[in-house]
């Protein structure tokens, strides 16, 4: 069955420092990935989506992700976080590749960021 | 363009009473998802509609979730009798049907059993 593993449950990291979230994922093909946000009290939004194309995917808010085949990886990334980014992190993938089915999610990351 | 819906937004039942969540899902979005989100983990998917016909219910606690989408639009997620294990947020989302479509959440609903 396809999966997302997200190693980190959670990370502290300094206002205005690089972030990296990580995402590994089990599939049979190439997947359709995604990244949602989701901040205390508020359900879940859309950072970015990776169908196919170019491996590098530019999302909301300043994030990216790039999708490695030959690592099962589909890590997230900012430059410079910012103190509102304090949020939990899914990694997800659909259990078909549509994306209008039923998504599987990682355990998620949980940020903390240090003014 | 509005979002997904949900009411109520919280919810405190004791345990063995009845509870029921309703979503209001994106206008024309075809499918209608509703997720299970227990504390520390990724949602999990109970149900998943298309119009108002079940696609895939295998998750779904048949003995005491039910849930509806009658006319295709709107949906109703009930748990009779709750149980301590079912505090969690019930998220629904939605989608059209087309491969770029994508699932928009709403804010959920948080249940607490006592």
């Amino acid at each position: 069955a396809q999966s997302v593993t997200q190693p980190d449950i959670h990370i502290t990291v300094s206002e205005g420092a690089s972030l990296e979230l990580r995402c590994n994922y089990s599939y049979g093909a190439t997947p359709y990935l995604f990244w949602y946000v989701q901040s205390p009290g508020q359900g879940l939004q859309l950072l970015l989506k990776y169908f196919s194309g170019d491996t590098l995917v530019q999302g909301i808010k300043g994030f990216e992700a790039e999708f490695k085949r030959s690592q099962s990886s589909f890590n997230l990334r900012k430059p410079s976080v910012h103190w509102s980014d304090a949020a939990e992190y899914f990694c997800a993938v659909p259990g078909k590749k549509s994306s209008g089915d039923k998504l599987t999610f990682g355990t998620g990351t949980r940020l903390a960021v240090r003014p | 363009e509005a979002g997904v819906a949900q009411s109520p937004r919280y919810k405190i039942i004791e345990k063995r009473q009845s509870v029921a969540f309703w979503c209001n899902p994106i206008s024309g979005h075809a499918t209608l998802y509703w997720y299970q989100q227990i504390l520390g983990q990724g949602p999990k998917l109970l149900i998943q509609f298309q119009n108002n016909g079940v696609v895939d219910d295998s998750q779904l606690p048949k003995d005491r979730f039910s849930a509806e989408r009658l006319k295709g639009v709107d949906s109703t997620l009930k748990i009779q009798p709750a149980k301590l294990e079912d505090s969690a947020v019930y998220l629904c989302a939605s989608s059209g049907q087309g491969v770029a479509d994508t699932q928009y959440f709403g804010p959920g609903t948080r249940l607490t059993v006592l």
